[in-house]
């Protein structure tokens, strides 16, 4: 199965809004609403950002959130914080082969 | 509050088997929920290696699937992870897991395990 498609990096400076995307195929990202985002910075276990392609888990900031159109999903970051420098991966369930889950390449996010 | 524990070998020999372990706390593996495995090669992404249901349905990674075996021992609230034939390759943080079907609730801290001889 081949990972989803994410850009190597994105930037930007503090308070803007930026975008990340993932891309994939009808068989995981356009054809279920099981898209995940994580966050993950250096040296620790990634956390869960987004779930079900637009929810956010209890506890995380309301200026993540997420969407999907076709088979390309987006986090959107707002307000950029200097925390919020880290890898961002995506990920979809899909049904390509087995029952299974896969994984984008991630993103690092840099604030300027 | 649920928490997940790897352990096993740091040091694993080329050909052999790497095999850990995840101790579960805060939540019984029996009640539900998926249980599985992902790793990250050093400065590398993500890859799900696989996961067990509950009920004990397995799900695998189709390019490892040939050598991964992913198995619960309810009695101790824990799941292993066998992975065979290792290679420099298979070098990696791995982490456990807590999911549903498609995203990971809670993550283990990761163990390092290096494939050398």
């Amino acid at each position: 199965q081949s990972a989803l498609t994410q850009p190597a990096s994105v930037s930007g400076s503090p308070g803007q809004s930026i975008t990340i995307s993932c891309t994939g195929t009808s068989s995981d990202v356009g054809g279920y609403n099981y898209v995940s985002w994580y966050q993950q910075h250096p040296g620790k276990a990634p956390k869960l950002m987004i779930y079900d392609v637009s929810n956010r888990p209890s506890g995380v900031s309301n200026r993540f959130s997420g969407s999907k159109s076709g088979n390309t999903a987006s986090l959107t970051i707002s307000g950029l914080q200097a925390e919020d420098e880290a890898d961002y991966y995506c990920s979809s369930y899909t049904s390509s082969s087995t029952l299974s889950v896969v994984f984008g390449g991630g993103t690092k996010l840099t604030v300027l | 509050q649920v928490q997940l524990q790897e352990s096993g070998p740091g040091l694993v020999k080329p050909s052999e088997t790497l095999s850990l372990t995840c101790a579960v706390s805060g939540y019984s593996i029996s009640s539900g929920y998926y249980w599985g495995w992902i790793r990250q090669p050093p400065g590398k992404g993500l890859e799900w290696i696989g996961s067990i249901y509950h009920s004990g349905s397995t799900y695998y990674n189709p390019s490892l699937k040939s050598r991964v075996t992913i198995s619960v021992d309810t009695s101790k609230n824990q799941f292993s992870l066998k992975l065979s034939s290792v290679t420099a390759a298979d070098t990696a943080v791995y982490y456990c897991a807590r999911s549903t079907r498609s995203d990971v609730d809670i993550w283990g801290q990761g163990t390092m395990v290096t494939v050398s001889s």
